[in-house]
């Protein structure tokens, strides 16, 4: 079955800064990455995706790419604000887009 | 639309008790997704319905975890007996699947305490 590793398990930047965080993922048949943000005692949000056939994506000050030789893809939160604090994860969806394994999360701090 | 709604918001039970979490998904999406996330193994899927249909039950920890749907806007998760290491938060999530929109939309998650 797929494995999607997830690092780092914590991240502390200051306000403005960047953070990047990494998954890899082991079947090569994976097709969709979504990341969702999880703030505390709330459900899991979807902030950003990509699907297998791009490159890269966009939206504001979150990025996310894949690299699908590699099978890693990252996400890129530029200009950090205290209100992204929360639990980041990452997932690899394959099996028409049904079959899902998440990553253990990150568990982002950005310091005022 | 309300999104996915879920009950109870808190169950707590005592072990060898019947559990039975809810989940109305929101109308119209075709796909449902049962998770439970815990501290040490995170975000686990459960097990996944296609109209209503169970297609993959492999995250289904054992045999005291029983999920139906009988119909597009209803689902449960059944546990019996419970069990301690059954505590977690357990989520139920919907999918449109249509139009290319593959977005999950999480409930708000049954804290479950089981003592």
């Amino acid at each position: 079955g797929e494995n999607v590793e997830q690092h780092p398990s914590t991240l502390s930047v200051q306000e403005g800064d960047s953070a990047v965080i990494k998954c890899t993922y082991s079947d090569s048949a994976s097709n969709y990455f979504p990341w969702y943000k999880q703030e505390l005692g709330k459900r899991p949000q979807l902030i950003i995706d990509i699907r297998s056939n791009v490159g890269e994506k966009k939206d504001q000050r979150i990025a996310v790419t894949l690299n699908k030789t590699a099978k890693h893809f990252s996400l890129h939160i530029t200009e950090t604000q205290p209100e992204d604090s929360a639990v980041y994860f990452c997932a690899a969806f394959s099996g028409g887009y049904q079959k899902v394994t998440f990553g253990i999360g990150t568990k982002l701090q950005v310091i005022p | 639309d309300a999104g996915v709604i879920q009950s109870p918001r808190h169950e707590v039970t005592e072990m060898g008790q019947e559990v039975t979490l809810r989940c109305k998904p929101i109308s119209g999406h075709n796909s449902l997704f049962w998770y439970r996330q815990t501290m040490m193994r995170g975000l686990e899927l459960l097990i996944y319905f296609n109209n209503n249909v169970p297609i993959d039950d492999s995250g289904m920890p054992e045999d005291r975890f029983s999920a139906k749907m009988p119909n597009a806007s209803f689902s449960t998760l059944k546990i019996q007996p419970s069990e301690p290491r059954d505590s977690a938060v357990y989520f139920c999530a919907s999918r449109s699947g249509t139009g290319g929109n593959y977005e999950q939309y999480f409930g708000p998650g049954t804290r479950l305490t089981v003592t």
